[in-house]
């Protein structure tokens, strides 16, 4: 069973604070995404990353692709309360399924 | 009306109830999915419509039955739900069964 681990699974931070959040498996993915759902609100697709290695900026956001395309990241600069969510990545397997990771609820207090 | 719109938003019902949940899409897309989320758990891909036929059903309880009458309305009907069914139930659209996701707003299901 292919798996996608998040972490930390919860991060209450002050504004203005820099973050990193982590997804990881054991797996090779051909592609990843990162959601971003607010309460109340479906998940917003944010970024695809499709090469090993890539790295993508959105604003203050940078997503990264491990070199074995087994692992993601995002970095948030200076984050702001507009920031809080659940951010949920999610990879495309062989079979081209996507499989979830269980989501990073991050808070940023003003 | 824009994207993808769920109804109810948040729904209580009994083990014995039966309900139902509707979606709609409006983006000319031609598949359709439900996932269920529970908290600190992984999205769960229930069932996948293409083309209004059922292409996808991931081992779901019988007490979950989906109807897709047209490309753009999903429903999920409901009967004799048990509490660990209650969640936040997701709709889903694509194009093609393509990777990209347009999800709504959600059904908070509580089963009492």
């Amino acid at each position: 069973t292919q798996l996608l681990e998040q972490s930390p699974q919860f991060l209450s931070i002050q504004e203005g604070e820099n973050l990193t959040v982590y997804c990881n498996s054991s797996s090779v993915f051909s592609s990843l995404q990162w959601y971003r759902q607010e309460p109340g609100e479906g998940p917003v697709l944010l970024v695809t990353v499709v090469t090993g290695g890539e790295v993508k900026k959105l604003k203050r956001l940078t997503f990264q692709f491990g070199d074995a395309r087994k692992d993601s990241s995002l970095h948030i600069t200076a984050a702001q309360p507009g920031d809080t969510g659940l951010y949920l990545c999610a990879g495309v397997n062989s079979n081209y399924q996507l499989i979830w990771g269980a989501g990073t609820k991050l808070i940023i207090k003003p | 009306e824009t994207g993808v719109t769920q109804t109810p938003r948040h729904l209580v019902m009994g083990m014995t109830n039966k309900k139902s949940l509707k979606c709609e899409q409006h983006l000319g897309h031609n598949a359709m999915y439900w996932y269920k989320q529970s908290a600190k758990k992984p999205l769960e891909l229930m069932f996948v419509y293409s083309l209004e036929e059922r292409v996808e059903n991931n081992s779901v309880p019988s007490r979950f039955s989906p109807e897709c009458p047209n490309s753009s309305h999903l429903f999920l009907h409901l009967h004799t739900l048990q509490p660990e069914d209650s969640a936040l139930y997701l709709c889903a659209s694509s194009q093609d069964q393509a990777l990209k996701r347009d999800f709504g707003p959600g059904t908070r299901l509580t089963v009492l």
